[in-house]
């Protein structure tokens, strides 16, 4: 299994221009995750996807929008790229285990917006 | 005030060290507690979760929570270079889960 796996590994955006960070998993998992990474502020969570076909927002959606392909993939769309927006998003998935969400993280896209 | 608080480090140890890394926490309605590792350039992996107050061991890890003073402990015994990495604290309920900023942990050989 691959576990989750995120494209592309590394982006450079100029202020403006748009992109789509795409992120699959193969573990039937229901529930999906987009976060950001930032120095000194841990992990914040972007959307998230409960299950197929629903997404809500996290802590910081705005500038972003999110699509649930299907089951198994969850994309995060930057409209219009702003250098405040640098940062490496990671993807996740869950699934209920023992009466909590054990998060599976991908290996994340370093994005640069210049 | 920031969720969870965790000193960023980074903290830097020689091999064979005991390992204190520690977080606090303000909101009381999350049930679980977790430590995820994070390798440079990777992305996090599960650790250990707790659900209660008390001590939960692996191996050379051992989780605390003492949920009257908010307070989360990750300690590593006979530390080793493979440590070297950073670790992040989480309080998780439902589908939210707030993560601490991570603390840079060295093991040097």
């Amino acid at each position: 299994n691959a576990g989750v796996t995120q494209t592309p590994k590394f982006q450079v955006l100029k202020t403006g221009q748009s992109m789509t960070l795409q992120c699959a998993q193969d573990m039937n998992h229901n529930s999906m995750y987009w976060y950001r990474q930032d120095p000194g502020m841990g992990l914040r969570l972007i959307y998230y996807s409960a299950s197929e076909g629903t997404t809500d927002k996290g802590e910081v959606p705005n500038g972003y929008n999110v699509s649930r392909l299907n089951k198994r993939e969850f994309s995060l769309r930057l409209e219009s790229a702003a250098p405040s927006q640098t940062s490496v998003y990671f993807c996740a998935s869950s699934e209920i285990a023992g009466g909590h969400y054990e998060q599976y993280f991908g290996p994340g896209t370093r994005l640069t917006v210049t | 005030q920031k969720e969870v608080e965790q000193d960023p480090g980074p903290l830097s140890v020689p091999e064979g060290a005991i390992v204190s890394l520690n977080c606090t926490y303000s909101n009381s309605a999350f049930q679980y507690f977790m430590w995820y590792r994070q390798y440079s350039r990777k992305g996090p992996e599960l650790l250990m979760y707790t659900y209660s107050s008390g001590n939960k061991e692996d191996g050379r890890f051992t989780a605390q929570v003492d949920k009257s003073s908010k307070y989360i402990s990750l300690f590593i015994r006979d530390s080793q270079p493979s440590d070297s990495a950073t670790y992040l604290c989480a309080i998780t309920g439902g589908f939210k889960t707030i993560f601490g900023a991570g603390t840079r942990l060295f093991v040097k050989a």
